[in-house]
């Protein structure tokens, strides 16, 4: 079945680590798309990218940084720049390069916590 | 400045009952609107999207309108069931990369 696949479903971070989030499709989206999500708040783009080795920043981009080697893969980096990592984070793809006018297929999401 | 609101943060219906949620929004002019429903600790799912030259579209048990006047699209869930609780967010694209951008969501909970 054709969907998205992030890992891993729970996270556990030292604070001044690094750590790398998976994201992986097989649905032939061009488009794909981190999010994340805290209480009360909706979801809010951290980075998206259209096309392979292509991507642009979200409105939180800040202490976070990404690649697109692969159409299938989009890993999401939160570097020890970001103050506040604790979240939930949501990766998603769309076939329609974010016109709006496809559903996104999102993942089952990441939790990270910082210890 | 641009924004999307659902207006209510919960809602608690009773079984068999139809639910309906809001969502306006501020400085859009979306083309779509799209909604989507989330369970606890899951990514949404994509449910429904609406064009701005449809005033109505169903999906078995559930209807969405969308008046591009009020800027308001409504959510029915009719026939409610304790299955149906999650909470349900409206998503129109209005980011100014393009991209999608999500209300904060509708907690619905239907009491058998």
């Amino acid at each position: 079945d054709g969907g998205i696949t992030q890992s891993p479903k729970y996270l556990f971070r030292k604070e001044g680590q690094n750590v790398t989030l998976s994201c992986e499709q097989n649905l032939n989206h061009d488009a794909m798309y981190w999010y994340r999500q805290d209480p009360g708040q909706g979801l809010r783009l951290i980075y998206y990218s259209q096309i392979v080795n292509d991507f642009q920043k979200g409105d939180i981009a800040e202490g976070y940084s990404v690649s697109r080697e692969k159409k299938e893969s989009f890993p999401l980096t939160v570097t020890s720049a970001q103050k506040n990592p604790t979240a939930f984070y949501l990766c998603a793809s769309s076939p329609d390069r974010g016109q709006g006018y496809d559903g996104y297929t999102f993942g089952s999401g990441t939790r990270l916590t910082v210890v | 400045s641009q924004k999307i609101e659902q207006n209510s943060e919960a809602l608690n219906i009773q079984e068999g009952k139809t639910a309906t949620l809001t969502c306006n929004y501020t400085n859009y002019s979306p083309a779509y609107l799209q909604w989507y429903r989330q369970d606890p600790g899951r990514g949404p799912v994509f449910l429904l999207l609406i064009r701005e030259n449809e005033k109505e579209k169903r999906k078995e048990r559930l209807k969405v309108t969308f008046d591009t006047t009020l800027k308001q699209s409504l959510f029915h869930i009719t026939a409610s069931q304790p299955a149906d609780s999650a909470t349900y967010l409206c998503a129109l694209v209005g980011g100014s990369q393009g991209n999608l951008i999500f209300g904060k969501g509708t907690k619905l909970s239907v009491k058998p």
